[in-house]
């Protein structure tokens, strides 16, 4: 099955600087790659996905990388905030050929970002 | 619209007992997924259904078990609880039902399970 490796596991950047989170995974066949958000004691929520057929996307502060070759995508907020502090989860999947939906989401373990004041 | 809905949030149980978690999706979702997170294992997909059938299964032993309403309710059953079953348990739905799309999971808020 598909195996999502995310680095690191803890990241402390300066308010206003950028942060970098890289996942890896496995299966070629994985097509989908969300990225989650969660604050503590919340449910996680989706910040921004990426299909396989894009090498990139953006989304205001937030932006999301796919090599598809080296079968890694990365996770970059720039001019942080303290209100991105969170732990985020980066996640693939296959998407089915028909009826919509998708193999269950294989996340990575997590990085809990803290945005240094 | 209202959001991803479970019940119970919190629950205590012993070893051996079994337990059934609630799950009602986003009004219009028919995909309801679960997901086990644990501070070691993090989040980890439990099964999918779509439809009253259940569509994908992760790697959990048979204890662990669901189903789905015509409503596109989910329960999802415990049967046998072990220390390792605590965990918060998320039911996340989706729209689910375009060919070769996907769309987003939404998630509920999770239930606390703990075995005591």
């Amino acid at each position: 099955g598909e195996n999502v490796e995310q680095h690191p596991s803890t990241l402390s950047v300066q308010e206003g600087d950028s942060a970098v989170i890289k996942c890896t995974y496995s299966d070629s066949a994985s097509n989908y790659f969300p990225w989650y958000k969660q604050e503590l004691g919340k449910r996680p929520q989706l910040i921004i996905d990426i299909r396989s057929n894009v090498g990139e996307k953006k989304d205001q502060r937030i932006a999301v990388t796919l090599n598809k070759t080296a079968k890694h995508f990365s996770l970059h907020i720039t001019e942080t905030q303290p209100e991105d502090s969170a732990v985020y989860f980066c996640a693939a999947s296959i998407l089915t050929r028909s009826g919509g939906g998708a193999d269950g989401l294989t996340f990575g373990k997590g990085t809990h970002l803290i945005i240094q004041p | 619209k209202a959001g991803v809905t479970q019940t119970p949030r919190y629950l205590i149980k012993t070893r051996g007992q079994q337990v059934t978690l609630s799950c009602s999706p986003i009004s219009g979702h028919r995909s309801v997924s679960w997901y086990q997170q644990t501070p070691g294992q993090g989040l980890q997909f439990l099964f999918e259904y779509f439809s009253e059938t259940q569509r994908n299964k992760g790697n959990f032993p048979g204890r662990f078990s669901g189903r789905q309403f015509s409503n596109s309710r989910s329960e999802m059953n415990v049967s046998t609880l072990e220390l390792g079953d605590s965990a918060l348990y998320l039911c996340a739905s989706s729209l689910a039902g375009t060919p070769s799309s996907y769309n987003e999971q939404f998630f509920g808020p999770g239930t606390r399970l703990t075995v005591l």
